[in-house]
C-alpha cells in the first residue's frame, strides 16, 4: 500500500523556470492538499481540492497553480520559479469525514537559485 | 483567525520519562484535532485524531486529550524512548468557506537521550 507518493524528491531550478510537482494517492481519498514547510513558518496551505475537477486557494496560493483531473492525482505547478519558493513541499490526502486522518507524502525539496 | 501554538519549541529529556506535550488554539469551533510526528527529511505521520465530540484518544504509549472550552490539547507519552525523538505537531480542523482545513502549530522538537 503506497499511500501518498510525491515526485520528484529533489529539484533545483533557476529563477524563471517552470516545473510540476506530482502527487498520487491510492486510498480513494476525496480531499487533497499541497503544503509548503519553511523554517520558523510551519506548514502553510497552498491549494487544496475537495474532489475530482475542483481546486481552491489556501493560505499562500500566489505563484502556484494546481489541477485535479483525476481523483488520485493532484498536480502543483510553478510557472515562473522565484527564490522565495525554495521550500519543502508536501502533498496530503484525507477522506471527507471528521474522523479521517491526514496522510502525507515524503515531500519534495525544491531549491530555486 | 485560528492560531495554534506549541510551547516549548524544543525539549530534551532522559529516556524513561513520562512526557506531556502541549497545544493551544484560539478558536474552539473545531471539528477535530490531530497529532502528528515528523522525522527528519520525512513527511508527517498521523498519531492520534480526536473528534470534537471526544475527550481523548489512546494508542499504545500515547494518549491525547482535548478540552475545547479552554482551547487546549495535550499529548502524553509514557516511558519515553530514544525512538520517540522527532518533531511533534498538532493541527486543528476547522470548517471555512464550506470546506474543511487543518491549521498547524509550528511543532515541538523532542530529543530523548539514552
Amino acid at each position: 500500500n503506497a499511500g501518498v507518493t510525491q515526485t520528484p524528491k529533489f529539484r533545483v531550478l533557476k529563477t524563471g523556470q517552470s516545473m510540476t510537482l506530482l502527487c498520487a494517492q491510492d486510498m480513494n481519498h476525496e480531499y487533497m492538499y499541497w503544503y509548503r514547510q519553511d523554517p520558523g513558518m510551519g506548514l502553510r496551505l497552498i491549494h487544496y481540492s475537495v474532489g475530482e475537477g475542483t481546486t481552491a486557494k489556501g493560505e499562500v496560493p500566489d505563484g502556484y497553480n494546481v489541477s485535479r483531473l483525476k481523483k488520485q492525482n493532484f498536480l502543483l505547478g510553478l510557472e515562473s520559479a522565484a527564490p522565495s519558493q525554495t521550500s519543502v513541499y508536501f502533498c496530503a490526502s484525507s477522506g471527507r469525514t471528521a474522523n479521517s486522518p491526514l496522510h502525507f507524502g515524503n515531500g519534495t525539496r525544491l531549491t530555486v537559485t | 483567525k485560528q492560531e495554534v501554538t506549541q510551547i516549548p519549541a524544543a525539549l530534551s529529556v532522559p529516556e524513561g520519562e513520562n512526557l506531556v506535550l502541549n497545544c493551544s488554539f484560539t478558536d474552539s469551533a473545531i471539528y477535530n484535532l490531530q497529532w502528528f510526528r515528523q522525522d527528519p527529511g520525512k513527511g508527517l505521520t498521523s498519531l492520534l485524531l480526536i473528534q470534537s465530540s471526544q475527550r481523548e484518544q489512546t494508542s499504545g504509549r500515547l494518549n491525547a486529550s482535548l478540552d475545547k472550552s479552554s482551547g487546549r490539547s495535550t499529548l502524553y507519552i509514557a516511558a519515553s524512548q530514544p525512538g520517540d525523538s522527532a518533531t511533534y505537531l498538532c493541527a486543528v480542523g476547522k470548517t471555512q468557506g464550506g470546506s474543511e482545513k487543518l491549521v498547524f502549530g509550528k511543532g515541538m522538537k523532542l530529543t530523548v537521550n539514552p
